[in-house]
């Protein structure tokens, strides 16, 4: 199995709204990243999860919340969005973090905040 | 300041040509570059990696240069087709991991 798989696929939810984005990878890999896309921006690094310990946070607002019950799992908790907050949330996950590893993107969770 | 910048957003080329799109980063120390492609509304898949002491790295169709002294890579599609259409992204890798903007590809037949 080489999917790293994202539920929901689409979300919209109110700026008082408490929502949970998941992603799962039954790879083996041990590290995680949560990513935030705009459209037609790349991709920007929000966490990085390395053996279920959190490594980077890319000084993103306190509004979302990671999580890593374990090795497969990985969770963002959003609470009190800002319309500006809407956009691709992408799940990937990689062998490990350090080195040189390709990562493995989910389809995403498409989130409108508003 | 750190920028990565990709030779243009949009690039048109014809059906069987190849295609060469670049990647030129400034104030970065990369010890490895990925390039990815990604599809309207997908998330970005990987194509190919190449490290810091590599000079070129070949897949099928793709080829990827890696210059340290330049700060630049070129990623090349060879006999290219309307299905390599899409956006391609270069990331550097090491201390951190970071996209450049992507250059959306369009293949005409």
């Amino acid at each position: 199995d080489t999917e790293v798989t994202q539920t929901p696929k689409h979300l919209v939810m109110g700026m008082t709204n408490k929502k949970s984005l998941k992603c799962e990878q039954h790879m083996g890999h041990r590290a995680m990243y949560w990513y935030k896309q705009k459209a037609k921006k790349p991709p920007e690094l929000m966490f990085v999860y390395s053996y279920e310990k959190l490594s980077i946070n890319e000084s993103v607002p306190s509004r979302f919340s990671p999580e890593c019950p374990n090795s497969s799992l990985l969770n963002l908790h959003l609470h009190a969005l800002q319309p500006e907050d809407s956009a691709l949330y992408l799940c990937a996950s990689s062998q490990r973090r350090a080195g040189y590893n390709e990562q493995f993107f989910g389809p995403g969770t498409r989130l409108t905040v508003l | 300041s750190q920028k990565i910048e990709q030779n243009s957003e949009a690039l048109n080329i014809q059906e069987g040509k190849t295609a060469t799109l670049t990647c030129n980063y400034t104030n970065y120390s990369p010890a490895y570059l990925q390039w990815y492609r990604q599809d309207p509304g997908r998330g970005p898949v990987f194509l190919l990696l190449i490290r810091e002491n590599e000079k070129e790295k070949r897949k099928e169709r793709l080829k990827v240069t890696f210059d340290t002294t330049l700060k630049q890579s070129l990623f090349h599609i060879t006999a290219s087709q309307p299905a390599d259409s899409a956006t391609y992204l270069c990331a550097l890798g090491g201390q951190n991991f970071v996209f450049g903007p992507g250059t959306r590809l369009s293949v005409l037949p």
